[in-house]
């Protein structure tokens, strides 16, 4: 199975634009990724899918804002023009037959 | 409106049992495949079981493996978690979430508000 492989923290300030990374174990860069947003005491919430061409296919009523790509292992997300309410946790998800695979998580801080 | 409620959670002792809900509305429900993740306080998201569809396919963590069981009522628009044996580590809140096709091999597009279960004596 796939590992994913994401840096605990990032911080951007309001206004700006942030990039944050998923980075699949060796072996597994073919797999598509999914990112998820969890707001503080919310459930989560499904932004987007990134495959490993770097397409991305966005959930319904995701802002253009949110866009991903892909390069290798490493699948990304990048949110532009940042807002307060933009500051969650991330986490990106891999699949196969029988099995799923979250990363950490990323805790983003809009300063 | 696509919806998923879950309900069930509560405390419980070591050893326990319980039964979670899944309500699911504004879908198909018995056209796409359902699972169950969970999240110990402060921690990260654990996928714990799926279901396909029709209900003829199940999957399990390895780390939950024998202790839980996933099942759905599509009459019903319903899905189910039953969790026996329950230990601390347990404790969490538990989500539902809807894959976008009938088998359960894609992203989670859809998920619920949570249920919290505590396992404490």
């Amino acid at each position: 199975q796939p590992v994913l492989t994401q840096s605990p923290s990032a911080s951007a300030s309001l206004g700006a634009s942030v990039k944050l990374t998923c980075t699949l174990s060796s072996g597994h860069r073919s797999y598509a990724i999914a990112w998820h947003q969890q707001q503080p005491e919310k459930g989560p919430r499904y932004l987007m899918k990134v495959n490993g061409g770097g397409s991305h296919f966005k959930g319904d009523g995701i802002p253009d804002r949110f866009s991903g790509s892909s390069s290798g292992a490493e699948r990304y997300l990048t949110i532009t023009s940042l807002q307060s309410e933009d500051e969650a946790d991330y986490y990106c998800q891999t699949w196969g037959t029988g099995f799923v695979v979250f990363g950490g998580g990323t805790k983003l801080t809009v300063l | 409106e696509v919806q998923l409620l879950e309900s069930g959670g509560g405390l419980v002792q070591p050893g326990g049992s319980l039964r979670l809900s899944c309500a699911a509305s504004g879908f198909t429900f018995s056209n796409y495949a359902m699972s169950w993740v969970r999240q110990a306080p402060g921690k990260g998201l654990e996928w714990v079981s799926a279901i396909s569809g029709s209900g003829g396919s199940t999957y399990y963590a390895d780390s939950v493996k024998g202790r839980l069981t996933i099942s759905r009522d599509n009459p019903k628009n319903t899905l189910y978690l039953q969790v026996n044996s329950l230990r601390a580590e347990d404790t969490a809140v538990y989500y539902c979430a809807k894959y976008p096709i009938v088998g359960a091999n894609d992203v989670f597009d859809i998920w619920g508000q949570g249920t919290l279960v505590t396992v404490s004596s």
